[in-house]
C-alpha cells in the first residue's frame, strides 16, 4: 500500500520559532509538493522538487524554505513562524510516468498553529 | 488571473441527481487534468484524470476535455450522499483550483 507520511498531525508552535515539517514516502517517486490548504483557498503549493537536492518555488514560498536531501524525504521549513501561517499542510509525492496517470499521493495532513 | 478557477459553490443536489462541476484554466499549454476528490478532515484522493478532449467514462464519473474553451468538468450521474464531498481540479503541474464543495442530501 502506497505510503506518504508526515511527522505530525497537530502541532502547536511560538511565534518566532523555526519549525520543521517533514515528509517521507515510500514509493520512490521522483515529485513531491509541500501545501497549504486554507478555508475558500484551496490547495496552495508552497515548494516542489523533481529530484534529490532540487527544489522550485510555488506560489506562495515567502517565509517558507525546503530541504531534499534524500529521495524519500522532503522537509517544509519556516523559518521564523508567524500567525498568518496557521494553517494545514499537505505533502504529495507523485512519480513521472512515460505514459498514464501522473497520480499524486498525499500525506495526512498537519494542522500547525502558531501562537 | 488565478492559473484554476472553480465555482466554490456549495453545490446541493438531491440524490440520484447528476451533479456538475466545472473547471477552467488559463495555461493553453495544459495537457493533462486531473479530479480529486476530499473527504472532510482528509486528504486529497484521485478519482479522474483525463488528457485528451472529449469525454471519459469511468463507473457513476464522467470527465469532459474541451482545450479549445479551456474548460474541464467533471459530472457524477445518480449521485449518493456518499458523494459529498470537495472535488479539486488539478492540471499536471500540480497547481489546484480552490475546489467545489459538494452535498448529495437523501
Amino acid at each position: 500500500d502506497v505510503k506518504v507520511t508526515q511527522s505530525s498531525r497537530y502541532l502547536v508552535k511560538r511565534t518566532g520559532e523555526k519549525v520543521f515539517l517533514e515528509c517521507v514516502q515510500d514509493m520512490d517517486h521522483e515529485n513531491m509538493f509541500w501545501y497549504r490548504q486554507d478555508p475558500g483557498l484551496g490547495l496552495r503549493l508552497i515548494y516542489f522538487s523533481y529530484d534529490v537536492k532540487m527544489k522550485e518555488k510555488g506560489d506562495i514560498p515567502e517565509g517558507y524554505s525546503v530541504s531534499r536531501e534524500k529521495k524519500e524525504r522532503f522537509s517544509l521549513i519556516l523559518e521564523s513562524a508567524s500567525t498568518n501561517q496557521t494553517s494545514m499542510y499537505l505533502c504529495a509525492s507523485s512519480s513521472t510516468p512515460r505514459w498514464g496517470s501522473r497520480e499524486a499521493f498525499f500525506g495526512q495532513g498537519t494542522r500547525l498553529t502558531v501562537v | 488571473q488565478k492559473e484554476v478557477e472553480q465555482n466554490s459553490g456549495p453545490l446541493s443536489v438531491p440524490e440520484g441527481a447528476i451533479a456538475s462541476l466545472n473547471c477552467t484554466y488559463s495555461d493553453r499549454g495544459s495537457q493533462s487534468f486531473f479530479w480529486y476528490r476530499q473527504y472532510s478532515g482528509k486528504s486529497p484522493e484521485l478519482i479522474m484524470s483525463i488528457y485528451s478532449n472529449g469525454d471519459k467514462e469511468d463507473g457513476r464519473f464522467t470527465a469532459q476535455l474541451n482545450k479549445a474553451s479551456q474548460y474541464v468538468s467533471l459530472l457524477i450521474r445518480d449521485s449518493q450522499p456518499s458523494d459529498s464531498a470537495t472535488y479539486l481540479c488539478a492540471l499536471n503541474d500540480m497547481r489546484f483550483g480552490a475546489g467545489t464543495r459538494l452535498t448529495v442530501k437523501p
